[in-house]
């Protein structure tokens, strides 16, 4: 079945330094979903990326879908302490079908 | 946005005892939800898809009988929880999709705590 892999697992890093999470998938895919989870919360929609080497910014973060769309990255910026979550992505590999699967996450953990 | 309701937030029942954990999709009709299951500090792990008006699709290793799930209608999924046991103890999450290859949105989650 398809896998989806996410590295780093865990992420320490100073305020102000950069961020980025990568995920890889088994399959090719239909499209490629980023969610967050504050801590004691639920995943939160971030994104949707669908055509291959499509590239999404929303502020300080930025959303990468590879050419294969089978990997993409999330990249944040000049990390705030506001950033503090996991982050997880989750692919959808057929078009029309609703289930996607997601990765491990990325526990993001911002030092002031 | 989209809006998922899940409730209730928390619940603690002892053991042997059945629980039931609502989703409602609030502003959306949703053809089909999602329940997962999450462990402290691990991903979401998928237990079962359902779709309104037919039976759950179940991930390996989930038991049928031991989480039953029923979606009554396009806003209304149901999990419950059969007999729990103290490892049943978890996070629950439902989520709900709306139109095809759309994002799913989650509800706040219910922690199951069984004693």
């Amino acid at each position: 079945g398809q896998q989806v892999m996410q590295i780093p697992q865990y992420q320490h890093v100073q305020e102000g330094e950069d961020f980025t999470t990568y995920c890889n998938s088994s399959t090719t895919l239909s499209n490629i979903q980023w969610y967050k989870q504050r801590p004691g919360g639920h995943p939160v929609f971030l994104i949707q990326l669908v055509k291959s080497g499509e590239v999404k910014k929303q502020k300080r973060l930025t959303f990468q879908f590879g050419e294969a769309k089978k990997n993409s990255s999330l990249h944040i910026t000049a990390t705030q302490t506001t950033d503090v979550g996991t982050y997880f992505c989750a692919g959808r590999d057929k078009r029309g079908y609703q289930k996607v699967t997601f990765g491990i996450g990325t526990k993001l953990q911002v030092i002031p | 946005g989209a809006v998922v309701s899940q409730h209730p937030s928390w619940v603690i029942c002892k053991s042997g005892t059945s629980v039931k954990i609502e989703c409602r999709s609030l502003d959306f009709q949703a053809t089909t939800m999602f329940w997962y299951r999450q462990f402290p500090k691990q991903s979401l792990m998928l237990m079962a898809t359902s779709n309104e008006g037919s039976k759950a699709t179940y991930e390996q290793g989930v038991e049928k009988d031991k989480f039953l799930i029923n979606h009554a209608s396009l806003t209304l999924s149901t999990l419950t929880v059969t007999s729990a046991h103290p490892e049943d103890s978890s996070f629950y999450i439902c989520s709900a999709a709306g139109l095809l290859d759309s994002p799913l949105h989650f509800g706040n989650g219910t922690r199951l705590t069984v004693t």
